[in-house]
């Protein structure tokens, strides 16, 4: 089983102040985990992904994430919001591996505004 | 990086027709596709699981005789709503597995009026 938490359902920021958003998981395996952002009336893009390598992660656009194991977290992190980051972003879980892989349980979102 | 395709990207139909949605993989061959709802302000659901070469597996809730699945090649998924109502209107996104990872398409929106 698995499942994921999103912890804020709206975050506000000021433009070029840093961004966080958080996300815990819970899963039964050692999970893969990604951060996607979709804008509005858009399909999904991948931000990032962890898949059992180095637990700090670096994306697109500044992004960047960390797997805590020990506090089963993954949050979403920017040094510098930008007007561009306004969208919503969905942390999902998946199971890399056997009959269900890349099975994914999205988390409910969190909708970011960036104030200018 | 792998590519996938939906076809149409936006639909329109009337109440009591069908609908159908391609899902293409373009660059690489995905024995298992996803098929995911997104109602308004709302998360992404998964709705099934699609095979090729065999059936499709529903999650809990969704009706399997009104979103008609098939996966008839390793590029080729496609979700059909049948005798769709206006309730059905969403945003329908797929994604194939190719290997561990997981390609997303673009989504189709449905709008049943």
């Amino acid at each position: 089983a698995q499942s994921v938490t999103q912890l804020d359902s709206h975050v506000s920021v000021s433009e070029g102040t840093p961004v966080l958003l958080r996300c815990n998981y819970s899963s039964s395996y050692s999970p893969s985990l990604f951060w996607y952002v979709q804008h509005p009336n858009k399909g999904l893009q991948l931000l990032l992904k962890y898949t059992s390598a180095a637990t700090l992660v670096k994306g697109i656009n500044g992004f960047e994430a960390e797997f805590k194991k020990s506090e089963t977290s993954f949050h979403l992190t920017k040094p510098s919001a930008h007007m561009s980051d306004a969208a919503e972003y969905f942390c999902v879980v998946s199971r890399p591996l056997g009959a269900n892989a890349g099975k994914s349980t999205f988390g409910d979102g969190t909708t970011l505004t960036v104030k200018p | 990086g792998a590519v996938v395709s939906q076809h149409p990207s936006r639909v329109i139909c009337k109440s009591g027709t069908s609908v159908k949605i391609e899902c293409r993989s373009l660059d690489f061959q995905a024995t298992t596709m996803f098929w995911y709802r997104q109602f308004p302000k709302q998360s992404l659901m998964l709705m099934a699981t699609s095979n090729e070469g065999s059936k499709a597996t529903y999650e809990q809730g969704v009706e399997k005789d009104k979103f008609l699945i098939n996966h008839a090649s390793l590029t080729l998924s496609t979700l059909t709503v049948t005798s769709a109502h206006p309730e059905d209107s969403s945003f329908y996104i797929c994604s194939a597995r190719a290997g561990n990872e997981q390609y997303f398409g673009p989504g189709t929106r449905l709008t049943v009026t």
